[in-house]
């Protein structure tokens, strides 16, 4: 069955950086696009970032463009979010799910704080 | 970007009951809408999309519609396992970003 396991979340101080680690199994990973959402705590979910088959299509959401990275290694069939200069506003639960546009599986997510 | 509002915020319902969810879209998606289950602690789960379509595994008691800017979700006959928060999001959008609804909790009365 398809299953998606993101890893690397944790404790930041504001500025500093994180990569997180989607790993995927149960289907062809390279014949799929996928996507990053985020979840502040108590709130709703945000798109954050997409990224196509072949990688050569790349979209972020405006509160993360030009500090977080999207990427795939289709070798690993894993997926990754390199994030850099983090806030505070950056805090939140990151799941990955497979799809464009519609997100049909979700992983459990993985939990980003960014405080001081 | 393509803000999309639900109501109500949250809906009392009764087990056995039918509740009646809503999603506006700021403009036209036309049937490119998706609706999420999110248990508490848990991911979300896509039950609804192109509008109107279930996913796999979602019970024939959830069922969407509209299209444009309207759409509703209903659930015929609430059964314990569905209260959530229930979100709509929009994938009309290219290129993104793909915007979600800010959620509807369904609890129980």
């Amino acid at each position: 069955q398809v299953q998606l396991v993101e890893s690397g979340g944790g404790l930041v101080k504001p500025g500093g950086s994180l990569r997180l680690s989607c790993a995927a199994s149960g289907f062809t990973f390279s014949d799929h696009f996928m996507s990053w959402i985020r979840q502040a705590p108590g709130k709703g979910l945000e798109w954050v970032a997409y990224i196509s088959r072949t990688g050569n299509s790349i979209y972020y959401a405006d509160s993360v463009r030009g500090r977080f990275t999207i990427s795939r290694d289709d070798a690993k069939n894993s997926l990754y979010l390199q994030m850099n200069s983090l806030r505070a506003d950056d805090t939140a639960v990151y799941y990955c799910a497979r799809g464009e546009g519609i997100l049909s599986y979700w992983g459990q997510g993985t939990l980003v704080i960014v405080s001081s | 970007e393509i803000v999309m509002t639900q109501s109500p915020a949250t809906l009392s319902v009764s087990p056995g009951e039918r509740a009646t969810l809503s999603c506006r879209a700021s403009q036209s998606v036309k049937s490119s809408l998706a609706w999420y289950q999110q248990k508490a602690g848990q991911a979300p789960r896509l039950l609804i999309y192109g509008a109107s379509t279930r996913a796999t595994g979602t019970p024939g008691r959830f069922s969407g519609s509209g299209s444009g800017t309207e759409f509703t979700l209903t659930i015929g006959s609430l059964q314990s396992e569905d209260f959530a928060v229930y979100y709509c999001q929009q994938y009309n959008s290219w290129p993104p970003p793909w915007t979600f609804g800010q959620g509807t909790k369904v609890e129980i009365k």
